[in-house]
């Protein structure tokens, strides 16, 4: 069975130190993976997206950064924090041939202090 | 620009009550709408819809698609403490990635 797993669950971060979180995959290849965030009031926002190793479109202009450095793992970074990058991070995977149904990782909650 | 609207945000119920949660959607290509239920951590996957007029159902969750008027509706009948929840409507167009509404957060009471 397919199965996506994402840490840290927590982390309280001073503002201006890195960031990097981490996704992996399994039970499946090639799949669509994607970071949202979620800041209260204000829905999912996507992040970024992939479609292969080394492809990363970005949706919104910030101060993140992602990478895919193998086919099921996908790695959201940071070098200096803001206070507005405090929010819940999800990790997702899909399937291009499945209309677009995506499923989540457990989620990270970041506090930027 | 592609957008997702959900009515009401939030919604205050008896247990026992049916609940009626809306989602309508501007989008160019058209793929699909999706349902998600999320309580305190991921959003967890309910449906996908992608025809008018076929009711997708799961217990006592339902939700139909009108392609033409460009919504959808969840229902919920005979709620429980258990159904309390953001549940979160998102559409995919022919691109790879979903727009997602801001959610209807719905609170049961006992």
């Amino acid at each position: 069975s397919q199965t996506i797993h994402q840490w840290p669950a927590t982390l309280v971060q001073p503002v201006g130190s890195p960031l990097s979180l981490e996704c992996t995959v399994e039970g499946t290849s090639n799949p669509n993976l994607y970071w949202y965030r979620q800041a209260a009031g204000r829905g999912l926002q996507l992040l970024f997206y992939s479609v292969g190793i080394g492809q990363i479109s970005s949706e919104v202009p910030q101060n993140l950064s992602a990478s895919r450095p193998q086919d099921r793992q996908f790695i959201l970074s940071s070098k200096k924090l803001l206070l507005s990058d405090s929010g819940f991070y999800l990790c997702a995977f899909g399937r291009g041939g499945s209309g677009n149904t995506i499923y989540f990782g457990e989620g990270s909650w970041l506090t930027v202090v | 620009e592609d957008k997702v609207v959900q009515s009401p945000l939030s919604l205050v119920v008896h247990e026992g009550d049916t609940v009626t949660l809306n989602c309508s959607y501007e989008v160019t290509n058209f793929r699909s709408l999706l349902w998600y239920k999320q309580e305190k951590k991921a959003p967890t996957f309910l449906f996908m819809l992608t025809s008018s007029g076929i009711e997708k159902k799961s217990g006592r969750l339902s939700s139909i698609l009108d392609k033409k008027e460009l919504f959808s509706i969840l229902n919920i009948t005979a709620t429980q403490t258990g159904d309390s929840a953001v549940y979160l409507c998102a559409v995919g167009d022919a691109g790879t990635a979903l727009i997602f509404g801001k959610g209807t957060t719905l609170s049961v009471s006992s």
